[in-house]
């Protein structure tokens, strides 16, 4: 158990819709980072977040944000959903958000779009 | 830029004998570099890291890996495979110096374990 918890496990959909993950980082990390695992892409980096503010943008669609709230938990918001966004979505996390540093990372939630 | 190549998306080898998968990166600044197990269903557990110390890097279940700045390398060994190590392995990169990006991962090796 890396300490990092994600809801909900399994997600179903359909195109067109809307859905949050959402993210508890380990107790004493600042930084969370979320990615998405896919047979066509493998595992991509999407965005980090560090205390509440984004830190840094990778292969993130626009139709994807996220934030990170006071209390450190992190949503990601999936919007106008695509059968291509199926995928098992992970968060990270880590103490300060360093390069050097280990990443946590959650069992992720898998997302099937129908 | 940085990317990273994993030779071989399945390896096969029998129990007890030797692990190698390969891990190439390229990286315009000085790495640091991870090796990730996915067991299925599971999320990501590291294994070890190089982080500019020790370029001989010892990690859990009895791994190891070399870093190699002249032949851009990170393999991932093991003298002796069990069952159990049966996964999929990711070796990944992320920058040194200010202001981190995410990891960039390898397409993944799947090791097969034959009894």
């Amino acid at each position: 158990d890396s300490g990092v918890t994600q809801t909900p496990k399994h997600l179903i959909t359909a195109t067109g819709q809307r859905v949050t993950l959402r993210c508890s980082p380990r107790s004493g990390d600042l930084s969370v980072y979320w990615y998405q695992q896919s047979l066509d892409q493998g595992l991509q980096f999407l965005i980090q977040y560090y205390n509440g503010e984004e830190r840094a943008k990778g292969n993130i669609l626009e139709r994807f944000s996220a934030q990170q709230f006071p209390d450190l938990h992190s949503e990601l918001n999936l919007s106008s959903l695509e059968l291509g966004d199926s995928a098992l979505y992970f968060c990270a996390s880590s103490v300060e958000g360093a390069g050097r540093e280990t990443q946590y990372f959650g069992p992720g939630t898998r997302l099937l779009v129908l | 830029a940085q990317s990273v190549t994993q030779l071989g998306s399945h390896v096969s080898v029998s129990e007890g004998a030797l692990v190698l998968l390969r891990c190439n990166y390229s990286s315009s600044v000085p790495p640091y570099l991870f090796w990730y197990v996915q067991y299925p269903n599971q999320g990501l557990q590291l294994l070890l890291k190089y982080t500019s110390a020790a370029t001989l890097v010892k990690g859990i279940n009895g791994f190891e890996a070399e870093f190699k700045k002249s032949e851009t390398s990170f393999h991932l060994t093991k003298p002796s495979a069990h069952m159990s190590d049966a996964a999929e392995y990711f070796c990944a990169v992320s920058r040194s110096g200010g202001g981190a990006d995410g990891l960039t991962f390898g397409k993944g090796t799947h090791l097969i374990i034959q009894p």
